[in-house]
């Protein structure tokens, strides 16, 4: 079956410029969460999604950062005015949202965002 | 404290060599876990879930020690294909936490 895919792969743009990063999860998977890695370093947790509702904000670096769901399935990842230090691969990850077992993550194979 | 514990390697080890891991985590009341592998410039991609009882994946064993809070992974008869980061995974409440992985270089 189809996996999770994003969209664009990569994506270079100019300072100050907005960008929008979209996934699109494993069908019927109702929690998505997004990451960012940068060069050389782990995973760092940005925000989740169960549904459309976004129960943990927490990671999300600074108010230029926000994202949404729609129809329990894609989400779009927007920074504004983007900055150098945004540079880095996005990832998305869907799961069954369910405590305890069977709620694995799948990841997409990330968007690759470059700032000039 | 860091959520998810991990010593970062790198791991220098010959192709057929016994290797383990270990990974601590702080929460005592994380729910499920899991050791992912990250190739170079790739996505996590699931190795396996962690069992209570421990599980078994061909070359692969991992346990889960609550009372320690800790995870292993043991790769048995190593390949040079199990070259990568070795990720550990703990989950509290739908929200995951990721060590910073441990690298693993297996060599001719």
């Amino acid at each position: 079956g189809a996996g999770v895919s994003q969209s664009p792969s990569n994506k270079v743009t100019e300072k100050g410029k907005d960008v929008e990063l979209r996934c699109d999860p494993i069908s019927g998977h109702t929690a998505l969460y997004w990451y960012r890695q940068r060069l050389g370093q782990g995973l760092e947790f940005l925000i989740y999604f169960q549904g459309n509702s976004a129960p943990d904000k927490s990671g999300l670096p600074s108010d230029r950062f926000s994202a949404e769901r729609t129809g329990e399935s894609v989400s779009t990842l927007t920074i504004q005015r983007t900055q150098q230090e945004d540079s880095a691969v996005y990832l998305c990850a869907s799961s069954f949202f369910r405590s305890g077992m069977g709620n694995e993550q799948f990841f997409g194979p990330g968007t690759r965002l470059t700032v000039l | 404290r860091k959520e998810v514990e991990q010593d970062p390697g790198p791991f220098n080890v010959p192709e057929g060599a016994t290797v383990a891991f270990n990974c601590t985590y702080s929460n005592s009341a994380s729910q499920s876990f899991f050791w992912y592998r990250q190739d170079c410039r790739k996505e996590p991609k699931l190795l396996m879930s962690v069992y209570s009882s421990g599980n078994e994946d061909g070359r692969f064993t991992a346990q889960l020690n609550r009372a320690s809070q800790y995870i292993s992974l043991l790769i048995r008869d190593s390949k040079l294909s199990d070259s990568a980061t070795y990720l550990c995974v703990v989950n509290n409440f739908n929200k995951f936490y990721f060590g910073s992985g441990t690298k693993l270089n297996v060599k001719p």
